[in-house]
């Protein structure tokens, strides 16, 4: 079982361009979160996915960012015209269920750098 | 408005000592749950309690709860320097909330000298 797998681990973007961060969850997971984390901060939720369905970007800024869960592939976190405030490491996350005790099993986390 | 809130930010302690770390919250809980990150790495849950609970035990670690005082405590026992990482608190939104969405402190960093 190799858990939750993201990748790039690390990526470089200048100001402008387009970010895409990829997230399988755990095997027989369908319950997808990301989670963002700024140097001597706490995870910050951004969104919750199922297959095929947001269910709660309240965390997600309404510009530029964008999540997807397709029915088939990887979770895509999706951050269009980076600015130098994007740079933090950005980590998925999936569970079993989406109630109850969530327990959450984390990705290693892409760690994101816009010049 | 931010739940989990842990203290101290930084512990540094010899090897075989014990390490407690508090987390305080704001709002009412289903569960709180304590999570560690080694460096550069994802977070790894521990250990959850449940809010009818008081104390549960894992291991090495022990965790209390006090829903009245809205405070949590996480001890490590006979330290190692393997343990060396930084450790959160997350809690859910408790009744009437969404219990899926965790809100994490900014972590104690817990540096165990060999």
């Amino acid at each position: 079982n190799a858990g939750v797998m993201q990748n790039p681990r690390h990526l470089v973007r200048r100001r402008g361009q387009e970010a895409r961060l990829r997230c399988s969850p755990m095997k027989g997971h369908s319950h997808v979160y990301w989670y963002r984390q700024l140097p001597e901060e706490g995870l910050k939720f951004m969104v919750y996915l199922q297959k095929e369905n947001i269910i709660d970007e309240s965390g997600m800024p309404k510009e530029r960012f964008s999540a997807e869960f397709p029915k088939e592939g990887p979770s895509i976190l999706r951050i269009q015209q980076v600015v130098r405030g994007d740079s933090a490491a950005y980590f998925c996350a999936s569970s079993l269920t989406g109630v109850g005790a969530n327990v959450l099993t984390f990705g290693a986390g892409s760690r994101l750098t816009v010049l | 408005s931010q739940q989990g809130e842990e203290d101290p930010q930084a512990l540094s302690i010899q090897e075989g000592e014990n390490a407690t770390m508090n987390c305080s919250y704001k709002t009412s809980i289903n569960n709180l749950q304590w999570y560690r990150q080694n460096s550069g790495r994802g977070l790894v849950h521990l250990i959850l309690i449940r809010s009818n609970e008081r104390e549960k035990h894992s291991g090495r670690l022990r965790v209390t709860l006090d829903t009245s005082k809205k405070s949590s405590s996480l001890l490590i026992t006979a330290s190692r320097a393997a343990d060396t990482a930084s450790y959160f608190c997350a809690t859910d939104a408790g009744s009437g909330g969404s219990n899926y969405k965790l809100t994490f402190g900014k972590g104690t960093l817990l540096t165990v000298n060999p």
